[in-house]
């Protein structure tokens, strides 16, 4: 079973508001990323992070930020939410295929945030 | 980037039934991944494969690697109603080493009881 953890689950909120979406993940991958999915779509790469102050954008453009202080946090944030960005948000992590670990490829995913703005 | 095609987009089958899906890419990878994601959770991996070819399975689920490295299969024999959900294929950026994945559209299966 994988460590990665996002907090909430569930959040409802007026437009306007400023959220930061939480993932952290125990394993000590060097990687993250975050995915934007709509119910029963495809999911989409927003954001990734090689590792401690790198942060790179996905193929979807997103108005939302990432940062990466330490290695197992990976929050995402969105200044002022919109209704546009009602969607399942998930944060996924990978590990960087040293002897010992799985293989890089091997993305382990949290169990997602379901974001609603009003 | 990577273009990856999930067939079919849907099933209904009952129980019991045996079920296979689909994945092909407009371009040869390296590895193929099979996700199984329940209703409100996030994508779990069930499979991975490293070798055209290669045949891996993980209790009723077996995955083929394609021997052209552009397609794989999973097949899910006696199907149960807990299979329910939706099933990607991924696949990494063969340009890069750093572990970013395409998926797939999905396959939502429903299984009746």
């Amino acid at each position: 079973e994988a460590d990665i953890y996002q907090t909430p689950r569930y959040l409802v909120i007026g437009t306007g508001k400023k959220i930061t979406l939480e993932c952290s993940q125990t394993m000590g991958h060097d990687k993250m990323y975050w995915y934007q999915q709509d119910p029963g779509m495809e999911l989409h790469l927003i954001h990734y992070s090689y590792g401690v102050n790198s942060t790179e954008k996905g193929d979807l453009s997103s108005e939302s930020t990432v940062s990466r202080i330490r290695t197992e946090h990976f929050p995402l944030t969105l200044e002022s939410a919109r209704p546009s960005h009602t969607s399942q948000y998930l944060c996924a992590s990978s590990a960087t295929g040293l002897a010992g670990s799985p293989p890089p490829n091997e993305q382990f995913f949290g169990p997602g945030t379901r974001l609603t703005v009003l | 980037g990577q273009q990856l095609n999930q067939s079919p987009q849907s099933m209904f089958i009952q129980e019991g039934e045996d079920v296979s899906m689909n994945c092909t890419s407009s371009s040869i990878f390296n590895t193929w991944l099979w996700y199984k994601q329940d209703p409100g959770e996030g994508p779990v991996l069930l499979i991975a494969l490293y070798k055209a070819g290669e045949l891996t399975s993980n209790g009723r689920l077996t995955a083929q690697f394609g021997i052209t490295r552009k397609d794989s299969f999973l097949n899910i024999s006696a199907s149960i109603p807990s299979d329910v959900g939706i099933y990607f294929c991924a696949g990494p950026d063969r340009g890069s080493t750093l572990g970013r994945l395409y998926f797939g559209r999905g396959t939502q299966l429903t299984v009746w009881p």
